[in-house]
């Protein structure tokens, strides 16, 4: 089956240092998606890129979907101590029909030293 | 707005019981809820999909009869965690897709604790 991997594991900066993690998928995606999840929250979306090569952001985050739509990037330009948390990429999959869910990467921690 | 709730957020429950988890999306309708298990620093592990009006499919590996789903409204999904086993101590989190969307939205978690 499908399977998205994410690297790295964990990254620790220092605050103001940027932040790359990065996510490959072993099939080619219609779509992927980037969530937070804080310590002790809940994911919560970030983003959905759908397009060959795009690149989005949002402030101090950048988003890349590969040509190939089996890779992307989140980049954090600057680092600050909000930006602590677990990261994760997730491509869909189709469970039948119309339907589908979604595979996540195992996510990147990121802790920020202030 | 996309708002989901769980309830409990957190449980402590006797081998051997039950429990029943809520998932509701409050400001939305959802056709689909999806059901998920994270262990301590790791990622989610999709447990189940919830139609409403039709069975849970299941994930291979996760038992159906041990982990009991339904979906009886656009609005709420329950999970049912039946004669509950300290290896099902983990933290649940639901997530609710709106009718036509493609993002999830997830629900605060509920911690089960079973002892």
């Amino acid at each position: 089956g499908q399977q998205v991997m994410q690297i790295p594991q964990y990254q620790h900066v220092q605050e103001g240092e940027d932040f790359t993690t990065y996510c490959n998928s072993s099939t080619t995606l219609s779509n992927i998606q980037w969530y937070k999840q804080r310590p002790g929250g809940h994911p919560v979306f970030l983003i959905q890129l759908v397009k060959s090569g795009e690149v989005k952001k949002q402030k101090r985050l950048t988003f890349q979907f590969g040509e190939a739509k089996k890779n992307s990037s989140l980049h954090i330009t600057a680092t600050q101590t909000t930006d602590v948390g677990t990261y994760f990429c997730a491509g869909p999959v189709s469970s039948g029909g119309s339907n589908y869910k979604l595979t996540f990467g195992k996510g990147t921690l990121l802790t920020v030293n202030p | 707005g996309a708002v989901v709730s769980q309830h409990p957020s957190w449980v402590i429950c006797k081998s051997g019981t039950s429990v029943k988890i809520e998932c509701r999306s409050l400001d939305f309708q959802a056709t689909t809820m999806f059901w998920y298990r994270q262990f301590p620093k790791q990622s989610l592990m999709l447990m189940a999909t919830s139609n409403e009006g039709s069975k849970a499919t299941y994930e291979q590996g996760v038992e159906k009869d041990k982990f009991l789903i339904n979906h009886a409204s656009l609005t709420l999904s329950t999970l049912t965690v039946t004669s509950a086993h300290p290896e099902d101590s983990s933290f649940y989190i639901c997530s609710a897709r709106r009718t036509g969307g493609y993002e999830q939205y997830f629900g605060p978690g509920t911690r089960l604790t079973v002892t």
